[in-house]
């Protein structure tokens, strides 16, 4: 399997326009993840999705994030507009549920820098 | 609620050196623990996990962890570092009925030659 994949890997963008991160989960895996990482605050759950339905959007900062997840194999996290506070990295991870809870593979992740 | 602490921000050995990365959780029935690692530019990669049975688990690339009720840690250990283990490590405590990991904030392991 290729793993977790996830698109763009760099994103430059300028303060207001839409930011749109894509992800393609492990085939197979029932649980679909969004994290945010960064020096200040560590790593942050935005919000995850059971069988492509969003179970806990708790840890989304504001109404400028949405996500999405159309169908098992793929999900998108907007931001729009975006701010400078958003930049971060952002990575995607999956788990299957027959792995036992908890067990989780990342993506590459996605380094968003907002000028 | 489950919540994880790694004491140590960074930790610096010797190549060759034994390592220890501490790890301590808050959780009052027996949790499932893991470690993940995180190389420079890439997402964390799961080294061990710990559900249950033998509380010495081993993962991959040589590392292993101790979980000890008694003192509420999971602390992860090899015998021989290699310049490649340099990397941040994240503890991870995820309690019964939950599908969603509590992540510490990483301890930065410096390898020098």
């Amino acid at each position: 399997d290729a793993g977790v994949i996830q698109s763009p890997r760099h994103e430059v963008t300028e303060m207001g326009q839409e930011v749109t991160l894509r992800c393609k989960p492990i085939s197979g895996h029932d649980y679909l993840f969004w994290y945010r990482q960064t020096m200040m605050r560590g790593l942050e759950l935005l919000i995850y999705f059971n069988n492509n339905v969003p179970i806990d959007d708790s840890g989304m900062p504001e109404d400028r994030f949405s996500a999405k997840m159309p169908n098992a194999s793929f999900s998108t996290l907007k931001i729009q507009p975006s701010e400078p506070r958003d930049s971060a990295v952002y990575f995607c991870a999956s788990s299957p549920l027959a792995g036992g809870p908890g067990e989780q593979y990342f993506g590459p992740g996605t380094r968003l820098t907002v000028t | 609620a489950q919540s994880v602490t790694q004491p140590d921000i960074h930790i610096t050995v010797s190549e060759g050196a034994s390592l220890e990365l501490r790890c301590n959780y808050s959780y009052g029935a027996t949790p499932y623990l893991f470690w993940y690692v995180q190389s420079p530019g890439q997402g964390l990669q799961l080294l061990l996990k710990y559900f249950s049975g033998d509380t010495l688990v081993q993962g991959i690339k040589g590392f292993e962890a101790e979980f000890k009720r008694s003192q509420s840690s999971f602390n992860l250990r090899k015998p021989s570092v290699h310049w490649s283990d340099a990397a941040e490590y994240f503890c991870a405590v995820l309690s019964g009925g939950s599908y969603i990991p509590t992540f510490g904030r990483g301890t930065s392991l410096i390898v020098h030659p």
